[in-house]
């Protein structure tokens, strides 16, 4: 069945540093991939997206390639704030099935 | 517009009782998914909802779990006869139709079983 392998946490960084959050995949077709983040106390939130090869999704000033020859979507930010604290969650949804498929979360703290 | 609301936010109960949770879902959305997640795992997909229908139930444990989403009224997710290895945070997440790319999340109930 489908699966999704996230970088295990916890994940300390300095504020500005550059972030790398590593994510591959397992699915037959062409899955739609996607980063949700949760804050402390709160529910998750959609990142981003893509729905086919070569799509990169942004926001917030993190992005995420779909790449298809790798079955990756890992999640990079150029220069992290100490409001980018959080986990963060990598999933798939498969063709034609609403429910999504999660890795294991990544907790992210970063120190002033 | 509130966000997708869960309740209680913390719920105990010792083995053998029974466990509701619910969710209600934000306005004008008409399809609810309870996702589980155990301790040190992540999110795994447990039953999609529409108003008075299931329409997949695949991630359901067999016995003893049941869900439903009435015409009027929040979500329930009820758990009957609880075990320790029930414990877990239990996520309702909305969406104005059976598609992925918009499932809004609540923050969540934690269950634990003592």
């Amino acid at each position: 069945g489908d699966s999704v392998t996230q970088m295990e946490g916890p994940v300390t960084l300095s504020e500005e540093a550059f972030l790398t959050i590593n994510c591959t995949y397992t699915a037959t077709g062409y899955p739609s991939l996607f980063w949700y983040v949760q804050y402390p106390g709160e529910g998750l939130q959609l990142l981003l997206k893509a729905t086919k090869a070569d799509d990169k999704g942004s926001n917030k000033g993190f992005e995420a390639t779909y790449r298809k020859e790798t079955t990756s979507f890992h999640l990079e930010k150029g220069s992290v704030q100490v409001s980018d604290s959080a986990v963060y969650f990598c999933a798939l949804s498969n063709f034609g099935n609403e429910k999504l498929t999660f890795g294991t979360g990544t907790r992210l703290t970063i120190i002033p | 517009n509130a966000g997708v609301m869960q309740n209680p936010r913390h719920l105990v109960r010792r083995r053998g009782q029974e466990a509701r949770l619910r969710c209600s879902p934000m306005k004008g959305h008409s399809h609810v998914y309870w996702y589980r997640q155990l301790p040190e795992e992540g999110l795994k997909f447990m039953v999609y909802l529409q108003k008075e229908n299931i329409i997949d139930e695949s991630g359901m444990p067999k016995e003893r779990f049941s869900a439903e989403f009435p015409k009027e009224g929040p979500s329930i997710l009820r758990i009957q006869q609880v075990v320790r290895g029930d414990s877990a945070a239990y996520f309702c997440a909305s969406s104005p139709r059976g598609d992925s790319y918009e499932q809004y999340f609540g923050p969540g109930t934690r269950l634990t079983v003592t």
